[in-house]
């Protein structure tokens, strides 16, 4: 079983839609939740992070956490064909400055 | 603004060849790492560091070496290039159990 997994899509929207990015963790112990952002042909950039259980709200963007579950998603409000890439995510696992990527859901939004 | 800089966007050798990736940042961040990123592979840790001179193996080490021996910088050694290296390298830093800033990448492709 994989440490992290994403649906690796594509998911495609029409603009202005809520989009809804999700991520299962294996490791009961993982502290730590991040979101990372990655256009074609660029690196990842972090959009959002968070730790505790409960939602996390930054402009268009919400992560929830669910530890019980295990579970993380990432909304995106009012898409945008800007949000067009592909969503990482990656969780801190309990045992030092490991960290644990997905492979990514690539998201489309369409005009 | 942090900054990851990596020391080339792309570079080509030859089966055998040693081959240097150099990371800097200048954020006095602890902990660096480097990845790999290959398609439906996700990213890959191959090392991390959280401190000078420090360095943990991650997920995938073999065929790789790593230097720590200044803070700021970080070296990813392949002693002896092979065509599976071929592949997008990313560095990142960050603080402990943090967010981590990833450089721009360097695509390395081993014929």
């Amino acid at each position: 079983q994989k440490e992290v997994e994403q649906n690796s899509g594509p998911l495609s929207v029409p603009e202005g839609a809520i989009a809804s990015l999700n991520c299962t963790y294996s490791d009961r112990g993982s502290q730590s939740f991040f979101w990372y952002r990655q256009y074609s042909g660029k690196s990842p950039e972090l959009i959002m992070f968070i730790y505790s259980n409960g939602d996390k709200e930054d402009g268009r963007f919400t992560a929830q956490l669910n530890k019980a579950s295990q579970y993380v998603s990432l909304l995106i409000r009012d898409s945008q064909p800007s949000d067009s890439a592909t969503y990482l995510c990656a969780v801190n696992i309990n045992t030092g400055n490991q960290f644990y990527f997905g492979t990514g859901t690539s998201l489309t939004v369409i005009p | 603004d942090v900054k990851v800089t990596q020391s080339s966007r792309y570079l080509v050798k030859r089966t055998g060849e040693k081959v240097f990736l150099e990371c800097v940042q200048d954020m006095d961040h602890e902990n660096m790492f480097w990845y790999r990123q290959d398609p439906g592979l996700g990213l890959r840790l191959i090392y991390f560091s959280y401190d000078v001179k420090m360095k943990e193996k991650g997920d995938i080490p073999e065929g790789y070496s790593v230097s720590r021996e200044k803070k700021e910088r970080f070296s990813l050694i392949l002693e002896s290039a092979s065509t599976n290296q071929t592949s997008m390298y990313l560095c990142a830093s960050g603080l402990g159990q943090g967010k981590q800033y990833f450089g721009p990448g360097t695509r390395l492709t081993v014929t």
